[in-house]
Order: structure tokens, then C-alpha cells, then sequence
């Protein structure tokens, strides 16, 4: 069964300095990974996602996030966070549906809490 | 677009009652839906899948009888916890996923804004 472990549950950064959130999964096949961000009182946003290709993948609000094959990572980064970047990251796999149209499970990690220090 | 709306946002019950949760695809026909629940300072976790007009299909140790999903239109998902009792109060979230899209290999969940549930 897949899982996934985000080592750090809470960071603490200063405004405007580099952010790196690390991710480990654990999935027998290639897997679908995912970042999320959680705002109090708001939905789950997509960040970025990664399926294939391409590993170091560009997303939403200036994110990027690198697959490392071979050490089962995919590292979420931003080289200079804002004020409003404080929020709960979520690191996600999603297990291929037998159909590849069926419906994917989601399994989360336990989230990361960021904190801003202006 | 894409947009998934959860009814109520806040719930308090007395213990041994009823609560319904709805969630609603506003913008796209949701195919399949999904219910997580979060527990304070931790990680989701999926209690259960929907599919429009079929039994969901509940995660290992989730009580189906507790947790009563249906799943009657392509828009509407709800989740009724039934003879809630205190352990139940959580976070409550649901995502949807857009049917009508085609975007091998995976077709991505677009999640509501949560439900939070207090019982008393």
C-alpha cells in the first residue's frame, strides 16, 4: 500500500527567504504525486502535480517541486516565500485506477504547518 | 471553475443525533466523490468513495452504518453521521472529480471547504 511522509510538521521561515518542504512516498509503481495547500477555512488547492515526464514540475504562486526516483522524494520549493504563503502542505500520492479512469485514492501525508516571520 | 461547495461550513449536535453533510460539484457533473475526514493538526484520510447512482465503497474500518453516504445526482454527494456521538466531532471534506473531463492518466479531485463537526 502507498503512503507518504512529510518529516517536518512545522517550519518556520522569514518573509522573502527559500522554502523547501520535503515529501517521501512510498508506491510499488510509478506514482501520481501531488502538492497541496490548505488555508484556514478554504478548500485544498492544487499546487502541482507530477505524472510524468519532466520531474522538476512548475506550479501555482511561484511553487516548483523536483521527483527524485531514487530516493522516493518530491520536495516542494519556493526560493522566496510571502506573508501569504502561511498555510498547511499537504504531500499526496494517487494510485493509478485499474481503468486509468477509474476512481484514484488520495493518501496524504500528515502535512506540514508553514509558518512566516516577517 | 471547478468549483465544490460543502452545506453546513459548522455543525454542533448533541450526542445521539443525526447530522447531514452536503456536497455539491457547482460547475461540473462529479462522477465520483470522495469523503475525507481530518482530524486536528493531522492528515486526511479517506473514509469513502461515491459513484453517482451506486453504494459507496468505504475504506477499511469506516462503519458504513454510521456513516451513510448517497450519492444521487452528478452534482450532489452527501455524507449523514448517524447517532453521532462525541469521537465523531472531526473536519469533515469532500473533492469531486470531474466526469466529463478527460485528462489521462488522472483525472484530479477538486475539494470542497470542509465541514467542521462538534458533538456535544
Amino acid at each position: 500500500a502507498q503512503s507518504v511522509t512529510q518529516p517536518d510538521i512545522h517550519i518556520t521561515v522569514s518573509e522573502g527567504a527559500s522554502l523547501e518542504l520535503r515529501c517521501n512516498y512510498s508506491y510499488g509503481a510509478t506514482p501520481y504525486l501531488f502538492w497541496y495547500v490548505q488555508s484556514p477555512g478554504q478548500g485544498l488547492q492544487l499546487l502541482l502535480k507530477y505524472f510524468s515526464g519532466d520531474t522538476l514540475v512548475q506550479g501555482i504562486k511561484g511553487f516548483e517541486a523536483e521527483f527524485k526516483r531514487s530516493q522516493s522524494s518530491f520536495n516542494l520549493r519556493k526560493p522566496s516565500v510571502h506573508w501569504s504563503d502561511a498555510a498547511e502542505y499537504f504531500c499526496a500520492v494517487g494510485a493509478k485506477g485499474i481503468d486509468d479512469s477509474g476512481a484514484q485514492k488520495l493518501v496524504f501525508g500528515q502535512g506540514t504547518r508553514l509558518t512566516i516571520n516577517p | 471553475g471547478a468549483v465544490v461547495s460543502q452545506h453546513p461550513s459548522w455543525v454542533i449536535c448533541k450526542s445521539g443525533t443525526s447530522v447531514k453533510i452536503e456536497c455539491r460539484s457547482l460547475d461540473f457533473q462529479a462522477t465520483t466523490m470522495f469523503w475525507y475526514r481530518q482530524f486536528p493538526k493531522q492528515s486526511l484520510m479517506l473514509m469513502a468513495t461515491s459513484n453517482e447512482g451506486s453504494k459507496a465503497t468505504y475504506e477499511q474500518g469506516v462503519e458504513k452504518d454510521k456513516f451513510l453516504i448517497n450519492h444521487a445526482s452528478l452534482t450532489l454527494s452527501t455524507l449523514t453521521v448517524t447517532s453521532a456521538h462525541p469521537e465523531d466531532s472531526s473536519f469533515y471534506i469532500c473533492s469531486a472529480r470531474d466526469g466529463g473531463a478527460v485528462s489521462p492518466p488522472y483525472n484530479e479531485q477538486f475539494f470542497g471547504p470542509g465541514t467542521r463537526l462538534t458533538v456535544l
